[in-house]
């Protein structure tokens, strides 16, 4: 089945700890993205690649750290410098930045 | 800054209700609109889209129509059904902003929470 995958369902994260949200798609989609909802908000852009090896920040970057090395990987990590990192997260990803964006089921993250 | 708003932002009808949720955006020179639905907890699934050229997409009971000079979307829900309680999602995505600082081009609204009871 093609699909976008993230992993895990729930996240735990204690204070000042790093954790790193997985986010895989087997679809062959150049771009992908990184997106933040919280309650009663819409999404909001962390991070987005529009191909291998190369990401660009979004609205909200700051405290979130991305690679791409792989094309159906882009993996996100929440790190200690987010000081609000309570929220869910989606992950998705589209053939290229006009088309489509495909999402995944999210991660819901919950600080400790 | 470019915003999209919908409304309302809840909205609770009878099964077998017809629907329509509003979109609006501030900048018209759009690329595409898309509406999503999102299901607690879930991610979202693309229902529509429509490219900035087109007036409306139809899928099944759903009808989307696009008037870009006035910066309005609506999404016609016919013969609603419980199934259909969900958020719905608007967003928009401009044909500039990739690589520019402090442009987003894909731009989602706040949603609206549909309620539709048996």
């Amino acid at each position: 089945d093609g699909g976008i995958t993230q992993s895990p369902k729930y996240l735990f994260r204690k204070e000042g700890q790093n954790v790193t949200l997985s986010c895989e798609q087997n679809l062959n989609h150049d771009a992908m993205y990184w997106y933040r909802q919280d309650p009663g908000q819409g999404l909001r852009l962390i991070y987005y690649s529009q191909i291998v090896n190369d990401f660009q920040k979004g609205d909200i970057a700051e405290g979130y750290s991305v690679s791409r090395e792989k094309k159906e990987s882009f993996p996100l990590t929440v790190t200690s410098a987010q000081k609000n990192p309570t929220a869910f997260y989606l992950c998705a990803s589209s053939t290229n930045t006009w088309e489509t964006q495909y999402f995944g089921p999210g991660t819901r993250l919950l600080v400790l | 800054k470019q915003e999209v708003t919908q409304i309302p932002a809840a909205l609770s009808v009878p099964e077998g209700e017809n629907l329509v949720l509003n979109c609006s955006f501030t900048d018209s020179a759009i690329y595409n609109l898309q509406w999503f639905r999102q299901d607690p907890g879930k991610g979202l699934t693309s229902l529509l889209l429509i490219q900035s050229s087109q007036r409306e997409q139809t899928s099944g009971r759903l009808n989307a129509s696009l008037d870009k000079s006035s910066g309005r979307s609506t999404l016609y829900i016919a013969a609603s059904q419980p199934g259909d309680s969900a958020t719905y999602l608007c967003a928009v995505t401009y044909p500039y902003g990739w690589g520019n600082s402090g442009n987003t081009p894909l731009v989602f609204g706040k949603g609206t929470r549909l309620s539709v009871i048996a």
